[in-house]
């Protein structure tokens, strides 16, 4: 079956500091690759996506590149801020009809000023 | 624009009370619509998946049941609530045949 493993934290930075999250997964056939972010108590935000194989999804100050030849698609941001902190979601979807998402256990990013 | 909701967003039960809680779609019309469950240092986990009116998938047998009496209108529901059934119940949608599915605010449920 589908699965996603990812770092689960909490990983703690200074501000400014260059941020990775890895992401790794397990599918079959060519699913769609997601990062989500969560802010306490609120529901779940799309951050990027990316559809194919060397596609780059990205969104403020953040990217992920689908590599399928490591079955990965890990979070960057050249520069955090304290509002980046956050629990973050690696997600797939490989489903053909309205299969839901797998997700990963998430990423508990702490940024301190 | 599409907008969703859930309500209430807090809610605290007694075990073996009932549950009904409700996520409603505005801005498109027949949706995919998902129900979540996220519970602490576990993910989530894909509790039930609807098409359309009347047709519901479970992905997890439990004690809980979903259902759609209207078009944009998701609920999920239990008859007698467990311990175990505490956690944050995320409505989703997402547009037939697409990938990328959209989240509510959340409930969070405890059961005590």
């Amino acid at each position: 079956g589908n699965s996603v493993t990812q770092m689960e934290g909490p990983v703690t930075l200074s501000e400014e500091a260059f941020l990775t999250i890895n992401c790794t997964y397990t599918a079959t056939g060519y699913p769609s690759l997601f990062w989500y972010v969560q802010y306490p108590g609120e529901g779940l935000q799309l951050l990027l996506k990316a559809t194919k194989a060397d596609d780059k999804g990205s969104n403020k100050g953040f990217e992920a590149t689908y590599r399928k030849e490591t079955t990965s698609f890990h979070l960057e941001k050249g520069s955090v801020q304290v509002s980046d902190s956050a629990v973050y979601f690696c997600a797939l979807y490989s489903g053909g009809g309205a299969d839901g998402l797998t997700f990963g256990k998430g990423t508990h990013l702490i940024i301190q000023p | 624009s599409q907008t969703i909701h859930q309500w209430p967003a807090t809610l605290v039960q007694p075990v073996g009370s009932p549950l009904s809680l409700e996520c409603t779609v505005e801005g498109t019309s027949n949706p995919n619509l998902y129900w979540y469950r996220q519970a602490a240092g576990r993910g989530l986990q894909l509790l039930f998946y609807s098409v359309g009116i009347g047709q519901i998938s479970s992905e997890v047998p439990q004690n809980l049941s979903a259902s759609r009496p209207q078009d944009r209108q998701f609920i999920l529901s239990s008859k007698k609530l467990l311990l175990s059934d505490s956690g944050f119940y995320l409505c989703a949608w997402g547009l037939a045949g697409a990938d990328t599915q959209y989240f509510g605010p959340g409930t969070r449920l405890t059961v005590l």
